[in-house]
């Protein structure tokens, strides 16, 4: 299947200050990456959708202006949680979508865990 | 009401015996069904999708049912290795979003 990549894997913050996560699809192209968040024992919950070259899709509750999406190439998009709290602890999941791929098809990276002190 | 929920478990069985869990979903429009694996702080693996006439794969047997609006996984001779959580997740006709239940945690005990 097709590999998406997360880096990092893990950080460590203190509170206030900005992480940036990145999303590759490394062997084919994803016109569409989804960002979702998943606390212990919960679900996970999608926090936005993003298409190359347009603004990201937020989903109700998230805030866009503290998790800052680019989605500036087929092969790269970034989440940068602002001014990151100790509730922000979280694992953070992009998956990516080939746009010749089925509409529910989504290729998961490896994961964030994120914890801020 | 959750849009998909299942049982959080832990299920324990022992090694070789078989285990099922099912998944329920609330919107009646949803089209696409599946099961996915969550090891422990790793990215969920898609499993297997869940076809209207059910399927197997090896040890594995989906099953949907529209009616009711559930799906089912059943394992078969269960290994050690089968221990995880898995992921009951719904799309809906038309839409690439995915909806993940909280997930049945399953530990195969030797």
């Amino acid at each position: 299947g097709a590999v998406v990549s997360q880096h990092p894997s893990r950080v460590i913050c203190k509170s206030g200050t900005s992480v940036k996560i990145e999303c590759r699809s490394l062997d084919f192209q994803a016109t569409t990456m989804f960002w979702y968040r998943q606390f212990p024992k919960q679900s996970l919950m999608l926090m936005a959708t993003s298409n190359e070259g347009s603004k990201a899709t937020y989903e109700q509750g998230v805030e866009k202006d503290k998790f800052l999406i680019n989605h500036a190439s087929l092969t790269l998009s970034t989440l940068t949680v602002t001014s990151a709290h100790p509730e922000d602890s979280s694992f953070y999941i992009c998956s990516a979508r080939a746009g010749t791929g089925r509409l529910h098809e989504q290729f998961f990276g490896p994961g964030t865990r994120l914890t801020v002190l | 009401r959750k849009e998909v929920e299942q049982d959080p478990g832990p299920f324990n069985v022992p090694e070789g015996a078989t285990v099922a869990f099912n998944c329920t979903y609330s919107n009646s429009a949803s089209q696409s069904f599946f099961w996915y694996r969550q090891d422990c702080r790793k990215e969920p693996k898609l499993l297997m999708s869940v076809y209207s006439s059910g399927n197997e794969d090896g040890r594995f047997t989906a099953q949907l049912n529209r009616a009711s609006q559930y799906i089912s996984l059943l394992i078969r001779d269960s290994k050690l290795s089968d221990s995880a959580t898995y992921l009951c997740v719904v799309n809906s006709k038309g839409n690439e979003k995915l909806t993940f239940g909280t997930g049945t945690r399953l530990t195969i005990i030797p």
